[in-house]
C-alpha cells in the first residue's frame, strides 16, 4: 500500500510565478490536510479537505493560497503571485474517511523556493 | 488558544545518555497527543500516540511518553539514545471530538546524538 505521495518534491520559482503542489492520498483515504513548515518552525496547519469540499480552511492566508480534492485525481495546493515568503516546506497528510481518523500519515513534502 | 509548547529547541547528548523531551499543550477538553519524528531528509513519522486508557505510552524505537492531565504534559523518553535517533522530534495535539481534526504542533527539539 503506498504512502501519501507529494509532486514535485522540490519546486523554484521566481517571484510573480505560481505554484501548484499536488498530493495523492493513501489508498482508501478521503480525508487530506496541507501543512506548512517555515524554516526553524514545526507544521502550521493551513486547510483540511474531504473529496470536493473544504471542511476547514481557517490555517490558509486569505489571499493568494487556494485548495481543492476533486472527484478524481490528487489534492493541489495553489499559490498565486508566489513572494519569497511563501518559501517553506508543505507537507500533506491523509487520513481514512470514517471512524478513528485522528492519525494523520504524512507525505514526503514539497519543498518550495521562492527566488 | 490552542497551542504546543516544546521547551527545548536543541538538545546535544551522548550516546547513550537519557533522554526525555518536555511538552506541554494548551487545550480546553479532551485531547489525543501525538510524537511525531523527521529525520533529515526525511518526511514526519509517527513515534506513539496517545487516545485514552493507560497514561504511559509505549512506541516505537524504544520511545515511550507519559500524558499528565494535571500538568498538561506529554514528556517523551528514551532511556538510552543511540545516534541514529538524531532528528528532529514534534508534539502534537488534536481533538477528538473536532470534525475537523487538525493537528496543532509544537515548534519541535532538535536532537542531536555525539558518537
Amino acid at each position: 500500500n503506498a504512502g501519501v505521495m507529494q509532486n514535485p518534491r522540490h519546486l523554484v520559482r521566481r517571484r510573480g510565478q505560481e505554484a501548484r503542489l499536488r498530493c495523492s492520498p493513501m489508498k482508501g483515504h478521503s480525508h487530506v490536510y496541507w501543512y506548512r513548515q517555515l524554516p526553524e518552525e514545526g507544521l502550521k496547519f493551513m486547510v483540511y479537505l474531504q473529496k470536493e469540499n473544504i471542511i476547514d480552511e481557517s490555517g490558509m492566508p486569505k489571499e493568494r493560497f487556494s485548495a481543492e480534492f476533486p472527484k478524481e485525481g490528487p489534492s493541489i495546493l495553489r499559490i498565486q503571485q508566489v513572494v519569497r515568503g511563501d518559501s517553506a516546506a508543505y507537507f500533506c497528510a491523509s487520513s481514512p474517511p470514517a471512524g478513528n481518523s485522528y492519525e494523520q500519515y504524512f507525505g514526503p513534502g514539497t519543498r518550495l523556493t521562492v527566488t | 488558544a490552542q497551542s504546543v509548547s516544546q521547551h527545548n529547541h536543541h538538545v546535544i547528548l551522548s550516546e547513550a545518555a537519557s533522554l526525555e523531551l518536555g511538552c506541554n499543550y494548551s487545550y480546553g477538553g479532551t485531547v489525543n497527543l501525538f510524537w511525531y519524528v523527521q529525520y533529515p531528509g526525511q518526511h514526519l513519522q509517527l513515534l506513539l500516540k496517545y487516545f485514552s486508557g493507560d497514561p504511559l505510552v509505549k512506541g516505537i524505537k524504544g520511545f515511550e511518553a507519559e500524558f499528565i492531565k494535571s500538568k498538561f504534559s506529554f514528556n517523551l523518553r528514551k532511556p538510552s539514545v543511540q545516534w541514529s535517533d538524531t532528528a528532529e522530534y514534534f508534539c502534537a495535539v488534536n481533538s477528538p471530538y473536532s470534525s475537523a481534526s487538525k493537528i496543532i504542533f509544537g515548534s519541535g527539539t532538535r536532537l542531536s546524538i555525539r558518537p
